[in-house]
């Protein structure tokens, strides 16, 4: 279980067009989902917390309004990167958390991650 | 100082060692600790995850958590060429409720 989907799993745009990224959890329901980024050998970034049914928090630094977060169902959240520009080419994940039953602790599982290139 | 702390590395083990990552965690509430294996290119894969002091063992895999100490370890037995990734170490912070820190990874790169 446990499965975490995303897509696409790679774009190209053209600058100053808008991309949108869906994260799905196949087998759990979320109510709360996390968007990050990752620059080539760089640590992850968190960008925002999605939460089902409400407005997504962003981290400090992150443009709420370049990053459109919409989090429509327990088991899916989208990214829709507005009027990309090349500096925003990067390798972009989502995150699903899950109940575990036995601890009452929430683990995080990863989607594949999607990579966007701007040219 | 970073909430949480790792050693970038890269740690070289020779195939068939033991590895040895450590973490150290600066909230002394934290409840929730967490390894992933990050290879390159790829997404975050979660391996283990630890709640209370002690070791915990899945496998090759031993995670090991000292509250007092504000540490937590991952030890990799038998260590294959296939182990080479980036680990990361992630830790809920009290009060965070699902948002988790992570640290900024070890490479690991076990040697044939």
């Amino acid at each position: 279980g446990a499965v975490v989907s995303q897509h696409p799993s790679r774009v190209i745009c053209k600058s100053g067009t808008s991309v949108k990224i869906e994260c799905r959890s196949l087998d759990f329901q979320a109510t709360t989902m996390f968007w990050y980024r990752q620059f080539p050998k760089q640590s992850l970034m968190l960008m925002a917390t999605s939460n089902e049914g409400s407005k997504a928090t962003y981290e400090q630094g992150v443009e709420k309004d370049k990053f459109l977060i919409n989090h429509a169902s327990l088991t899916l959240s989208t990214l829709t990167v507005t009027s990309a520009h090349p500096e925003d080419s990067s390798f972009y994940i989502c995150s699903a958390s899950r109940l575990q039953t036995t601890s009452g602790s929430r683990e995080q599982y990863f989607g594949p991650g999607t990579r966007l290139t701007v040219t | 100082q970073k909430e949480v702390e790792q050693n970038s590395g890269p740690l070289s083990v020779p195939e068939g060692a033991i590895a040895s990552l450590n973490c150290t965690y600066s909230d002394r509430g934290s409840q929730s600790f967490f390894w992933y294996r990050q290879y390159s290119g790829k997404s975050p894969e979660l391996i283990m995850s630890i709640y209370s002091n002690g070791d915990k063992e899945d496998g090759r895999f031993t995670a090991q958590l000292n509250k007092a100490s504000q540490y937590v370890s991952l030890l990799i037995r038998d260590s294959q060429p296939s182990d080479s990734a980036t680990y990361l170490c992630a830790v809920n912070p009290s009060g965070g409720y699902q948002k988790v820190t992570f640290g900024t990874g070890t490479k690991l790169q076990v040697i044939p």
